[in-house]
């Protein structure tokens, strides 16, 4: 059975970074693309980026470039998302997802909450 | 501002069949598969249809897929009381270099 269990979600000040990780298992997690994708509360779901599988390359949203960036260590079947220059607009429920061709499976979440 | 399109209400009485529509670009759906996913309220959203028209194992056969142009759309059949859900439709845009998602469709079985 195919699991994404996501942590690292808290309260965290604006300009502050954090930093989430997606445990991965019940699949080959390197064979496979993943993504991060967010929702703000009560608001529909935002693509972030995503990491090819063996994390060559990596491609993310205009609203996140330059602040987040997107990694993977097969070894540890584990995504991560490291979060800098955090602001009030990136306060969300941050989903990683598996890629095959398009998202198959998601986590359950972890939410991030960006406020002074 | 969602680079696809979706109605952002639909609603149907049990047995009955609705459709939710999903417009795009030749960027995304005119060049790419969509897919499209069921959220519960408080859940993860969850995929009912993959590559314009194919249902993962476990969906039921009431829900089916089309793609035409840079144009999908979802149908359930049968409406049940456990269908009411928001629904979004998703594909790979070329442009974007990213995957783009609809606005989200909240279904409500009277």
């Amino acid at each position: 059975e195919v699991q994404l269990v996501e942590s690292g979600g808290g309260l965290v000040q604006p300009g502050g970074s954090l930093r989430l990780s997606c445990a991965a298992s019940g699949f080959t997690f390197s064979s496979y693309g993943m993504h991060w994708v967010r929702q703000a509360p009560g608001k529909g779901l935002v693509w972030v980026s995503r990491i090819n599988s063996d994390g060559s390359s990596t491609r993310y949203a205009d609203s996140v470039k330059g602040r987040f960036t997107i990694s993977r260590d097969n070894s540890k079947n584990t995504l991560y998302l490291q979060m800098n220059s955090l602001r009030a607009e990136d306060t969300a429920v941050y989903y990683c997802a598996r890629d095959y061709g398009g998202i198959d499976y998601w986590g359950q979440g972890t939410l991030v909450t960006v406020s002074s | 501002q969602s680079v696809l399109t979706q109605p952002p209400s639909a609603s149907g009485t049990p047995g009955q069949r609705v459709t939710i529509s999903c417009s795009g670009s030749s960027s995304n759906i005119g060049s790419n598969h969509v897919y499209w996913y069921q959220q519960l309220p408080g859940t993860a959203p969850k995929l009912v249809i993959y590559r314009n028209n194919q249902r993962p194992s476990g969906v039921p056969d009431r829900f089916s897929g089309s793609k035409s142009g840079t144009s999908a759309s979802l149908a359930i059949s049968g409406l049940r009381s456990e269908d009411e859900a928001d629904y979004y439709c998703a594909a790979w845009d070329d442009s974007l270099r990213g995957v783009v998602f609809g606005g989200g469709t909240k279904l409500t079985v009277l």
